[in-house]
C-alpha cells in the first residue's frame, strides 16, 4: 500500500519562510502533488514534482527525492491568506491517488 | 473557461438510501477522479475513469460505483448509505490518464442520518 506522512500542524510569522515536508511510501510512483486547501473550500493545486530536484513557481517552491521518499514545500514571504491546510499527494502508475492528512499552517501576524 | 461543476452542493440522506452524485469536467479534460474527505482528514481515492473506463479504485467497498459519459462527465453512486458515509465528495479532473495537475470541483457535502 502507500503511506504519506506530514506534520499535522505548523504555525509561522507574517513575512517569514516556512517549509512543510512530506515522506512517502509506494510502489509505482508516478509523481507528487501539493494542494492548497482553505476550511470549507476544494483544494487547489500548488505544485507537481515528477523528477527530482526544486520546482519553483513564485513564492511556492516544491522539493523532491524519489530515492529517499522525500518531499517538502517552501512558502516564502507568508501572508495572512497562507493560513491553510497543504496536502501532499503520490500518484502512481496504477492511476491511484494517495494524499496525506493535510499539515495545518497558521500564519500569524 | 468554466472550471469542473458539481451537484448537488449538498445532499441530505437516511441511512440505507442510495445518492448519485454528478461532476463536469473542465472542457477538454478526459480524466475524472471521485474523492471522499472527511473532516480533518486529506482526500480518500474512490476511482479514476479515463476515457470512460475505470483505470484506478481505491479501498472502498462495492456499494460505491461510478461510470464516465461520452461527454467525460461523471456520476459517483453509493448504494445503502452508512452513517460514516457523510462526508464531502471531490471530483477532480486532468487531461489524461496520469492525473498531471488535477482541478477539483467545490466538492458534494452529504449528510447521511
Amino acid at each position: 500500500g502507500q503511506n504519506i506522512d506530514q506534520p499535522t500542524e505548523m504555525t509561522a510569522t507574517e513575512g517569514a519562510i516556512v517549509q512543510i515536508n512530506c515522506t512517502y511510501q509506494t510502489s509505482g510512483f508516478n509523481g507528487l502533488f501539493w494542494y492548497q486547501q482553505h476550511a470549507g473550500e476544494a483544494p487547489t493545486f500548488l505544485s507537481y514534482n515528477v523528477l527530482d530536484g526544486l520546482e519553483e513557481k513564485g513564492r511556492f517552491s516544491s522539493f523532491l527525492s524519489r530515492s529517499k521518499g522525500y518531499s517538502y514545500l517552501l512558502l516564502k514571504e507568508l501572508q495572512m491568506k497562507d493560513s491553510a491546510s497543504y496536502l501532499c499527494a503520490v500518484t502512481t502508475n496504477a492511476g491511484k491517488s494517495t494524499f496525506g492528512d493535510g499539515t495545518t499552517l497558521t500564519v500569524k501576524p | 473557461d468554466a472550471g469542473v461543476t458539481q451537484s448537488p452542493t449538498h445532499l441530505i440522506k437516511t441511512r440505507g438510501q442510495h445518492v448519485t452524485l454528478r461532476c463536469s469536467p473542465i472542457s477538454g479534460h478526459k480524466s475524472v477522479s471521485w474523492y471522499q474527505q472527511v473532516l480533518g482528514q486529506g482526500p480518500q481515492f474512490i476511482f479514476q475513469y479515463y476515457e470512460k473506463e475505470e483505470r484506478g479504485r481505491g479501498n472502498f467497498p462495492d456499494r460505491f460505483s461510478a461510470r464516465q459519459f461520452p461527454n467525460y462527465s461523471s456520476e459517483l453512486n453509493v448504494n445503502a448509505l452508512l452513517l460514516g458515509d457523510s462526508a464531502l465528495y471531490l471530483c477532480a479532473s486532468s487531461l489524461g490518464v496520469l492525473q498531471e495537475t488535477q482541478y477539483f470541483g467545490p466538492g458534494t457535502r452529504l449528510l447521511v442520518l
